[in-house]
């Protein structure tokens, strides 16, 4: 079956640095990828849809310029989360999705801890 | 109103009982419908898709009314690996449309099933 491969699993930084997650689908193409956050005892906050190719589409009230986004090739996402705070830390997960199959494929996620 | 509302649990059930977990979406162009169970700190795993016409797999059941905009899941005989948090999951629109239509989460269920 499909694998999407998320990196790292862990992170804990020190406040201000910036950290750079990244999500490859593994045996297909992912035109589209989709960014999710989980705050401890929380659902999954979409945070962004990623398109090979083109700018990404932030949800209301996550900030762009902190949250970059690059979804440079068919097979690879990043997530770089700019001088991240505390208050960022929480559990990143990435998920893509082949062409008109419907079935959304995860990867492992990555828990960040900011300093 | 939230997009995808779950009970907010926890349950707590001994081995071999039944239990229903409720879900209410609000967006009307929703045309896919998921349960996820997810267990701490991993990523979610699909349990089923639901369907208008209600859909089985073993022990668990998927109900769909679309006129209340109401999904529900029925898992009989519960087992102790059954305990996870389950996520109800619609889609914001069409995915056959379109590759972009994201999954929205709700804030999930927390089953423990006791011995």
């Amino acid at each position: 079956g499909a694998v999407v491969s998320q990196h790292p699993s862990w992170v804990i930084c020190k406040s201000g640095t910036s950290v750079k997650i990244e999500c490859r689908s593994l045996d297909f193409q992912a035109t589209t990828m989709f960014w999710y956050r989980q705050f401890p005892k929380q659902s999954l906050m979409l945070m962004a849809t990623s398109n090979e190719g083109s700018k990404a589409t932030y949800e209301q009230g996550v900030e762009k310029d902190k949250f970059l986004i690059n979804h440079a090739s068919l097979t690879l996402s990043t997530l770089t989360v700019t001088s991240a705070h505390p208050e960022d830390s929480s559990f990143y997960i990435c998920s893509a999705r082949r062409s008109r199959v419907e079935k959304l494929f995860f990867g492992s996620g990555t828990q960040l801890s900011v300093l | 109103r939230k997009e995808v509302e779950q009970d907010p649990g926890p349950f707590n059930v001994p081995e071999g009982a039944t239990v229903a977990f409720n879900c209410t979406y609000s967006n009307s162009a929703s045309q896919s419908f998921f349960w996820y169970r997810q267990d701490c700190r991993k990523e979610p795993k699909l349990l089923m898709s639901v369907y208008s016409s209600g859909n089985e797999d073993g022990r668990f059941t998927a109900q769909l009314n679309r006129a209340s905009q109401y999904i529900s899941l029925l898992i009989r005989d519960s087992k102790l690996s059954d305990s996870a948090t389950y996520l109800c999951v619609v889609s914001r629109g069409d995915l056959r449309n379109s590759g972009n239509t994201p999954l929205v989460f709700g804030k999930g269920t927390r089953l423990s099933v006791i011995a």
